[in-house]
């Protein structure tokens, strides 16, 4: 049972680049989430998906997409990544009302 | 929205002594109140976590207590260990519709030997 799997764990983009953090959970759990995480900031929802075929917004959204392509994969994409966006992404998903697990993250770099 | 602060930032204790972390949060229909350990290199994972209609809960030298009334939540670690240095984060769901767990900053924990 690997829980929740996010690719890839490190990667460096150029401003201006796009790209997509995969997630995926084999936990059948209905809600999906992102985070980036910043130093002496805590964790910040970006997006999150509900249940399969919805999406809502988080509290920093801006420069950023995503996709609930099925209930296990949730992607997270940046179409002109900015150095701004360098951070630590973490995908969660969510068991009934309490039971919040999360990925091991992804390592994003903007130079 | 919701907001949680945490304090303090850094916490050093030596080993085998207690440590407390306090949380404040903003929204009066938050009901749930988890604490993540984060060791470096890795994702959040949950230690313990606390409902709304319970005051305290222990799990073996981890505890969290909640005072509604204050809108304040802490954990305790006794006999502090080694292996407890870590990052601990709280966070408090939103009460108000809205999904997603609202976090605080952050404590590095530091356990002296």
């Amino acid at each position: 049972n690997a829980g929740v799997t996010q690719t890839p764990k490190f990667q460096v983009l150029k401003t201006g680049q796009s790209m997509t953090l995969q997630c995926a959970q084999d936990m059948n759990h209905n809600s999906m989430y992102w985070y980036r995480q910043d130093p002496g900031m805590g964790l910040r929802l970006i997006y999150y998906s509900a249940s399969e075929g919805t999406t809502d917004k988080g509290e920093v959204p801006n420069g950023y997409n995503v996709s609930r392509l099925n209930k296990r994969e949730f992607s997270l994409r940046l179409e002109s990544a900015a150095p701004s966006q360098t951070s630590v992404y973490f995908c969660a998903s969510r068991s009934g009302i309490y039971g919040y697990t999360f990925g091991s993250g992804t390592r994003l770099t903007v130079v | 929205g919701e907001n949680v602060e945490q304090h303090p930032s850094t916490l050093s204790v030596q080993e085998g002594d207690s440590a407390v972390i306090k949380c404040t949060y903003s929204d009066s229909a938050s009901n749930y109140f988890p604490w993540y350990k984060q060791e470096l290199g890795k994702g959040p994972q949950l230690i313990i976590d606390i409902r709304s209609n319970v005051g305290e809960k222990k799990d073996q030298r981890i505890a969290v207590t909640l005072n509604k009334t204050a809108k304040h939540f802490s954990l305790h670690i006794t006999e502090t260990q080694p292996e407890d240095s870590a990052v601990y984060f709280c966070a408090a769901n939103s009460g108000g519709g809205a999904d997603g767990l609202t976090f605080g900053k952050g404590t590095h924990l530091i356990i002296q030997p």
